[in-house]
């Protein structure tokens, strides 16, 4: 079982570029997040989705973009990379049946934006 | 959403008990208490969650107040492998199911 796969593992980005962060789960999970963790700080919810064709913004969404065409992939899109956009990206997914889903996360993606 | 709060930081000793403490005192009936960790250099993995009554795994136990304002994450023996950052999370029982986190502790084990 693959869990949640993220591609690619390092990037880096000159400012004004463009790329899609992948994110794939093979446990049939209906609800997909990203996070974002800086140096020494906890996880800051991006983005989210309860299902195909539905998401959400979370605590930091500016500057990102997501879609949800199907259940297994959950992309994220820097739109215009930002130096204060250089983080490590985690993909998370979990059933959602209320609050007692285990959420699995990727290994994560290592982005540095010059 | 929901708050927690978890020492920056605590020590234990190898084989030690080890008991992390997460204040929640805004938590709603419908939270769920889950507890992650996140080993260096990788992505949070699951530990334990609760609602009102305590829990035990393979990896730790879970002790959660009688009023649910405050929860322990209890290590029965430490080893250097759990040596991590641990959350303490309030996950909504309602539709959105967001994971929010918080600064966590940072568990430091010594030989």
């Amino acid at each position: 079982n693959a869990g949640v796969t993220q591609t690619p593992k390092f990037q880096v980005l000159k400012t004004g570029q463009s790329m899609t962060l992948q994110c794939a789960q093979d446990m049939n999970h209906e609800y997909m997040s990203w996070y974002r963790q800086d140096p020494g700080m906890g996880l800051r919810l991006i983005h989210y989705s309860v299902g195909a064709g539905i998401t959400d913004q979370g605590e930091v969404p500016n500057g990102y973009n997501v879609s949800r065409s199907t259940t297994e992939d959950f992309p994220l899109r820097l739109l215009s990379a930002a130096p204060s956009q250089t983080s490590v990206y985690f993909c998370a997914s979990s059933h959602r049946t209320g609050g007692t889903s285990e959420a699995f996360f990727g290994q994560g993606t290592r982005l540095t934006v010059v | 959403d929901a708050k927690t709060t978890q020492p920056n930081s605590m020590e234990s000793n190898e084989e030690e008990p080890v008991h992390l403490p997460c204040n929640h005192s805004t938590i709603s009936g419908t939270d769920y208490i889950h507890w992650y960790r996140q080993l260096p250099s990788q992505g949070p993995e699951y530990v334990i969650h609760g609602l009102t009554s305590n829990v035990n795994n393979r990896m730790a136990s879970l002790a959660i107040a009688e009023d649910r304002k405050s929860s322990t994450l209890i290590l029965h023996r430490a080893t250097l492998r759990d040596a991590a950052v641990y959350y303490c999370i309030l996950r909504t029982g309602g539709a959105t199911n967001k994971l929010i986190f918080g600064t966590g502790t940072l568990l430091a084990v010594q030989p």
